[in-house]
């Protein structure tokens, strides 16, 4: 069984950096044939895929988001971390962490986190 | 406005069928069997019900099934129960530039 669950930042200033991470327990941690992936739900837009990253480290991203997202991958602390710059209120978010299989679909996610962007 | 299109709410009576549909392009449903059905209930992890356009992970009822037709896909819930009641998103792979598409999400509400 695989658990996943989000930590970090609950209200972050517009203009400011966005960082979260996902704890992993579970024996598939980094897993060569899973990618992890970070993924949000608004009101307005329902869920986005925000990004994912492999066990070496490579990230593929939402083309929309690219430019702020960044991912890493821990291996000795079973973690991976999302940060996003520059946030506005658009930004405001249940941010879910989840594992990604090579059918590209999500088979495990954390409960979520909520960010809200606000001064 | 989201990548792929889904209604935004249905409903049914118990024991009912619903279907939700799930439009998207050649790129992406069209072209890729790599459809999968997510349920969102309040306070809950997200769980996968379908992948693959009809696969059911284990532990999931066999009240939910999946279909495509070019670029359509649906999920349809059968003999409808009173905790089917949640938020339904469509997601499918879109190729190498878009990646992971969501639908806009499907309330369904079992009257």
């Amino acid at each position: 069984q695989v658990k996943l669950r989000e930590s970090g930042s609950g209200l972050v200033k517009p203009s400011q950096t966005l960082s979260l991470t996902c704890a992993v327990s579970g024996d598939s941690f980094p897993g060569g044939t899973y990618s992890w992936s970070w993924i949000r739900q608004t009101p307005e837009k329902g869920l986005q895929w925000i990004a994912y990253i492999y066990h070496d480290g490579v990230t593929y991203s939402n083309p929309s988001l690219r430019s702020r997202v960044s991912l890493s991958i821990d291996k000795s602390r079973n973690t991976f971390s999302l940060t996003m710059t520059a946030v506005t209120a658009a930004d405001t978010a249940i941010y879910y962490c989840a594992r990604a299989t090579a059918a590209e679909y999500h088979d495990y996610w954390g409960q979520g986190a909520l960010v809200t962007v606000s001064s | 406005q989201s990548a792929l299109t889904q209604p935004a709410s249905v409903s049914g009576s118990p024991g009912q069928s619903i279907t939700i549909s799930c439009t998207g392009t050649s790129s992406d449903v069209g072209r890729y069997n790599l459809v999968s059905w997510y349920q969102l209930r309040p306070g809950k992890a997200p769980r996968v019900i379908i992948y693959e356009v009809t696969r059911r992970p284990s532990g999931v009822s066999d009240r939910f099934s999946g279909s495509k037709s070019g670029k359509r896909a649906s999920l349809t819930i059968s003999g409808l129960q009173g905790d089917d009641e949640a938020e339904y998103y469509c997601c499918a792979y879109g190729g190498s530039t878009s990646l992971i598409l969501f639908g806009g999400g499907t309330k369904l509400a079992v009257l």
